[in-house]
């Protein structure tokens, strides 16, 4: 099955900086690539989201990347507020018929003021 | 209208009990999910129900975890003679699962406590 692998596990920057998160996957027929964020005592919820035919999408300071040769996405956060300190969740989605979601562990993002 | 619902929000229970864990997902969604997240830690997957298909189990990380989802609707996890390391909340998600929309929608989740 799907393994994700997601690093660093923790990340402190200075706000204003940026922050990147990066993840792997082991499956070359996964085709979607969510990132969620999950604020302390919350539920995870979706921030932004990657397709298999598509290598770059921006939402305001959000973006992700992807790389279908290396099987690698990233996501990069700019002008990092402390509101953004939380910790963020990649995943990866099988195959066309396959709606298997696997998370990497996660990324603790502690944006200092 | 009404997101995942999950129940009950915090269970105490006593090593060795059985509990069983509800899951109302959001109408219309296909495909419902179960993770376990250990205190500080990751999303462990467990189960995921994807219609009438049979249930991918392969998470499930002993025989004492069992799970069951009827048709599109309510799905329960079931966890026998619970142990102290279950101790965790239980995440349930659900999505719509169709071409282009495969956001997942967490409930709020069940904090199981294992004395």
């Amino acid at each position: 099955g799907e393994n994700v692998e997601q690093h660093p596990s923790t990340l402190s920057v200075q706000e204003g900086d940026s922050a990147v998160i990066k993840c792997t996957y082991s499956d070359s027929a996964s085709n979607y690539f969510p990132w969620y964020k999950q604020e302390l005592g919350k539920r995870p919820q979706l921030i932004i989201d990657i397709r298999s035919n598509v290598g770059e999408k921006k939402d305001q300071r959000i973006a992700v990347t992807l790389n279908k040769t290396a099987k690698h996405f990233s996501l990069h956060i700019t002008e990092t507020q402390p509101e953004d300190s939380a910790v963020y969740f990649c995943a990866a989605k099988g195959g066309s018929n396959n709606n298997d979601m696997r998370f990497g562990a996660g990324t603790r993002l502690t944006v200092k003021p | 209208g009404a997101g995942v619902s999950q129940s009950p929000s915090n269970k105490v229970t006593e090593k060795g009990k059985d509990v069983e864990l509800r899951c109302d997902p959001i109408s219309g969604h296909t495909a419902l999910y179960w993770y376990r997240q250990r205190l500080g830690q990751g999303l462990e997957f467990l189960i995921y129900f994807q219609g009438n298909s049979a249930p991918d189990k392969s998470g499930l990380p002993s025989d004492r975890f069992s799970a069951e989802r009827t048709g599109e609707s309510v799905s329960t996890l079931t966890i026998q003679r619970t142990q102290q390391e279950d101790s965790a909340v239980y995440l349930c998600a659900s999505s719509l699962a169709v071409r282009g929309s495969y956001e997942q929608y967490f409930g709020p989740g069940t904090r199981l406590t294992v004395t």
